[in-house]
């Protein structure tokens, strides 16, 4: 597609339920990272992706969170058993090539609340 | 870990002034970036800095990489109601991938 596209755009869910998150990144866009950002905060790393490679998952807050790229393509990021303090928004990114330089892609971002 | 501090975390500022923002970072990055984010939306790239010194302009943007490739500053000329958001610097260091690390942010607001 033309950009990164994101669903939901917003999710609205309760304390102790599953909660999965789309991530369509650019067709051929190798790389795929998901980012949290809490109310007025900055970007937090969750998960990323690389071609085949093992994801670098070093950035996930607890084995609550996990994510899957099927095909090299879409990715979904799983919340279990949620918890206010996971409300954000959730941003995917992606990038065209092993080198960074061109900067990340992002999506809309998907808005978790937990109530 | 490597850690961006941003500066200022929020500025208001009059239509027409001059705005300027900036990050240091605790350690050397090859690449320096410049994002903004809209209410409701990702960040889009504004510019990117790849060499130490470097100073790239885009429109009323300009941005400098610094020569210690430690700190890196954004200015904006003359707002516009539109410039506000948020605005990310962001690292990218080779020898930890193709990570990027990212400053908290400054939230810009213009008063017409």
């Amino acid at each position: 597609g033309a950009g990164v596209s994101q669903s939901p755009s917003n999710k609205v869910t309760e304390k102790g339920k599953d909660v999965e998150l789309r991530c369509d990144p650019i067709s051929g866009h190798t790389a795929l990272y998901w980012y949290r950002q809490s109310l007025g905060q900055g970007l937090e790393f969750l998960i990323y992706f690389q071609g085949n490679s093992a994801p670098d998952k070093s950035g996930l807050p607890s084995d609550r969170f996990s994510a899957e790229r099927t095909g090299g393509s879409v990715s979904t990021l799983t919340i279990q058993r949620t918890q206010q303090e996971d409300s954000a928004v959730y941003l995917c990114a992606s990038n065209p090539q092993s080198l960074i330089n061109y900067g990340y892609t992002f999506g809309s971002g998907t808005r978790l609340t937990v109530v | 870990g490597q850690q961006l501090n941003q500066s200022p975390q929020s500025m208001f500022i009059q239509e027409g002034e001059d705005v300027s923002m900036n990050c240091t970072s605790s350690s050397i990055f090859n690449t320096w970036l410049w994002y903004k984010q809209d209410p409701g939306e990702g960040p889009v790239l504004l510019i990117a800095l790849y060499k130490a010194g470097e100073l790239t302009s885009n429109g009323r943007l300009t941005a400098q990489f610094g020569i210690t490739r430690k700190d890196s500053f954004l200015n904006i000329s003359a707002s516009i109601p539109s410039d506000v958001g948020i605005y990310f610097c962001a690292g990218q260091d080779n020898n930890a991938g193709n990570m990027l690390t990212f400053g908290g942010g400054t939230r810009l607001m213009v008063k017409p």
